[in-house]
């Protein structure tokens, strides 16, 4: 169990350019979560996956956020369009269902946006 | 909807107690805590069924009342490395969970 793991850890970007994050679980949870966390608040809910299938995804989410998980292992979250108010700590994290698993962290990918 | 954690912020003398507060206005399937230090990710603490159970492992401790949607973490005899800010998470059943805004601990020697 090498935990997850969340590439790049830092990642700086002109306003309008496009981002991808990977995330790599733990292997066997079939579970993975993206949150993002700003300084000073909670982690924020983003999107769920289980096994490759998208279950649910934030209503305050913009359509410049989209998320994958091919085959159900790794999974990317690309933004398009970046914007300043994006700039933010994406978390991922992953668990096994059912949904009073733990979540195990990975240690996020900090966003700038100049 | 959010949680409400209180307090937002607690100073702790090493070996003095706390109680870090955690309320819903919605009826919870679970509550879960979690801990984060600086630059950190958060770490799982404990999860709590509804039902009213009280877990613990060594001296951190939590209790869930269903009929109040409110769940309080208690750290008892607190150490250096009891520093950090504490999550509820809470789950409505949906599998989704929604954390709190935070309770910054600080244990000073």
């Amino acid at each position: 169990d090498t935990g997850v793991s969340q590439d790049p850890r830092h990642k700086i970007t002109k306003r309008g350019q496009n981002v991808t994050f990977r995330c790599d679980p733990i292997s066997e949870h079939n579970r993975l979560y993206w949150y993002r966390q700003t300084l000073g608040q909670g982690p924020e809910f983003l999107t769920y996956f289980q096994n490759e299938a998208q279950l649910e995804k934030s209503r305050l989410l913009s359509d410049r956020f989209s998320a994958e998980r091919p085959k159900g292992s790794f999974s990317t979250l690309e933004i398009q369009r970046t914007e300043q108010g994006d700039s933010a700590m994406y978390l991922c994290a992953s668990s096994l269902a059912p949904g009073d698993s733990p979540l195990h962290f990975g240690n996020g990918t900090r966003l700038t946006v100049t | 909807q959010q949680p409400v954690q209180s307090p937002q912020a607690v100073i702790l003398r090493e070996g003095e107690d706390a109680v870090i507060n955690c309320s819903s206005s919605k009826a919870l399937y679970s509550v879960h805590w979690y801990r984060q230090k600086h630059g950190e990710a958060p770490v799982f603490l404990m999860i709590l069924l509804k039902g009213g159970e009280q877990k613990g492992h060594d001296k951190i401790s939590a209790s869930f009342n269903e009929k109040k949607q409110q769940s309080s973490l208690y750290l008892t005899a607190s150490q250096l490395s009891y520093s950090g800010t504490y999550f509820c998470g809470t789950e409505l059943g949906y599998s989704t969970l929604t954390f709190g805004k935070g309770t910054m601990l600080l244990v000073s020697p």
